[in-house]
């Protein structure tokens, strides 16, 4: 099985702050990774797939990049819904892992 | 707008069989392109991928969970189902039905099932 790791677990920030997640694969997976938002008591919401295609309806704040085994998922200027848990997973193989995700609090 | 929604008991008893359904609208499970997935999460933690169906009916399983886990599909109703055997504690989860295309765009609302006697 592809691991996934994310860095980091936690992060604490102001609204207006850029953030910046990285995901990182135990080999390469090409471009097939994909980032969600996930709220307390809601399913995962697809932000990024194909490591730098946004989902229809998301704001173009959230954009993602990498290839190969590393991927950042950035947010520009965090608004007060950005407050969460995000999570990466990998498409390239079955199968299809998730990393451990990373919780965005305010500061 | 594509709608998924699972049913089943939220309540199973240790060693028997979890049953869930998850029933599509606003879409064809036939029209293929996507791959029909289950995935899980434990109270608290992580997601957990259990396994995927495609219209054919051909299934991948996490090989975690292979030897108890059985994804089956009926395209005639535009559902698809997990059966997940042997249940401990340690299944108690939320489980989602998802559709999976470059990322899975559409999830079910989540299903909590407890594993008790």
């Amino acid at each position: 099985d592809i691991q996934l790791t994310q860095s980091p677990s936690f992060l604490s920030a102001s609204v207006g702050d850029r953030v910046t997640i990285t995901c990182r694969a135990s080999q390469g997976i090409s471009s097939y990774l994909a980032w969600y938002q996930q709220k307390p008591g809601k399913a995962p919401k697809l932000l990024i797939y194909a490591a730098s295609t946004l989902q229809s309806g998301v704001p173009s704040r959230f954009s993602g990049s990498g290839s190969g085994t590393e991927f950042t998922l950035t947010i520009s200027s965090l608004q007060p819904e950005d407050f969460a848990t995000y999570y990466c997973q990998q498409l390239n193989s079955s199968p299809f892992t998730f990393g451990p995700g990373t919780k965005v609090d305010i500061k | 707008q594509v709608q998924l929604q699972e049913s089943g008991p939220g309540l199973v008893k240790p060693s028997q069989t979890l049953s869930l359904t998850c029933t599509v609208s606003g879409g064809s499970i036939s029209s293929g392109g996507y791959y029909w997935s289950w995935i899980r999460q434990h109270p608290g933690k992580g997601l957990e991928w259990i396994g995927y169906i495609y219209y054919s009916g051909s299934t991948y399983y996490n090989p975690s969970l292979k030897s108890r886990v059985t994804i089956s599909v009926d395209t005639s109703k535009n559902q698809f189902s997990l059966k997940l055997s042997s249940v401990t504690a340690a299944d108690t989860a939320v489980y989602y039905c998802a559709r999976v295309g470059g990322g899975i765009d559409y999830w079910g609302q989540g299903t909590l099932v407890t594993v008790s006697s």
